[in-house]
């Protein structure tokens, strides 16, 4: 039973370029949680999903920023014309139906450099 | 507007002495507390949790306590040991709510031989 899956583990853009990052929950895991850590910072909330619904996407940038989690496939943040502040690693989580934040499990996370 | 706060950003102490981390939060709908703990390149690991109903949870090491009139927790690892080094994030959610696990900043924890 694999574990979260995000990749890549690490991805360097060009300013203006688009970042995808895809994030595969781990089997039986339905709800799906974006968080983005900048560098000397916590983890902020970024998006809640549900197979194809966003629940909460309080913590997402208004422009360049959309996240997805279609009913077949991995989950993606999608970064449109990245810029150097983009500069994170971010984490996604995962975990079944209603139930506990407990079990929400995180992946390894994927390290965007913009250059 | 933070409304959790680990105001110790770092905290070192022997192996084998108590290891104290606190969390202070402002939003009084939050009613569930966990702590996870984060080595360098990984994802953050869950490690305990308590519901607001309850003011202690403990688990072999580990214990977390809730002063819901003062809004803190607190974890407490006891004997610490080297491998109990990482970054520790305190996180708090309102169960039935948007379900977002809002983070503190983490404290780095350095357990010295």
């Amino acid at each position: 039973n694999a574990g979260v899956m995000q990749n890549p583990r690490h991805l360097v853009r060009r300013r203006g370029q688009e970042a995808r990052l895809r994030c595969s929950p781990m089997k039986g895991h339905s709800h799906v949680y974006w968080y983005r850590q900048l560098p000397e910072e916590g983890l902020k909330f970024m998006v809640y999903l549900q197979k194809e619904n966003i629940i909460d996407e309080s913590g997402m940038p208004k422009e360049r920023f959309s996240a997805e989690f279609p009913k077949e496939g991995p989950s993606i943040l999608r970064i449109q014309q990245v810029v150097r502040g983009d500069s994170a690693a971010y984490f996604c989580a995962s975990s079944p139906p209603s139930s506990l934040p407990d079990k929400a499990f995180f992946g390894q996370g994927t390290r965007l450099t913009v250059v | 507007d933070q409304q959790v706060k680990q105001n110790s950003p770092s905290l070192s102490v022997q192996e084998g002495r108590i290891s104290i981390l606190n969390c202070d939060y402002t939003n009084s709908m939050f009613d569930y507390f966990l702590w996870y703990k984060k080595y360098p390149a990984e994802g953050p690991t869950f490690l305990i949790s308590i519901s607001s109903i309850k003011d202690k949870n403990e688990d072999g090491r580990f214990t977390v306590f809730l002063n819901k009139s003062a809004k803190h927790l607190s974890l407490h690892i006891v004997p610490s040991q080297p491998g109990d080094s990482a970054v520790y994030f305190c996180g708090c959610i309102t169960q039935g709510g948007s379900e977002k696990l809002v983070f503190g900043k983490g404290t780095k924890l350095t357990v010295n031989p």
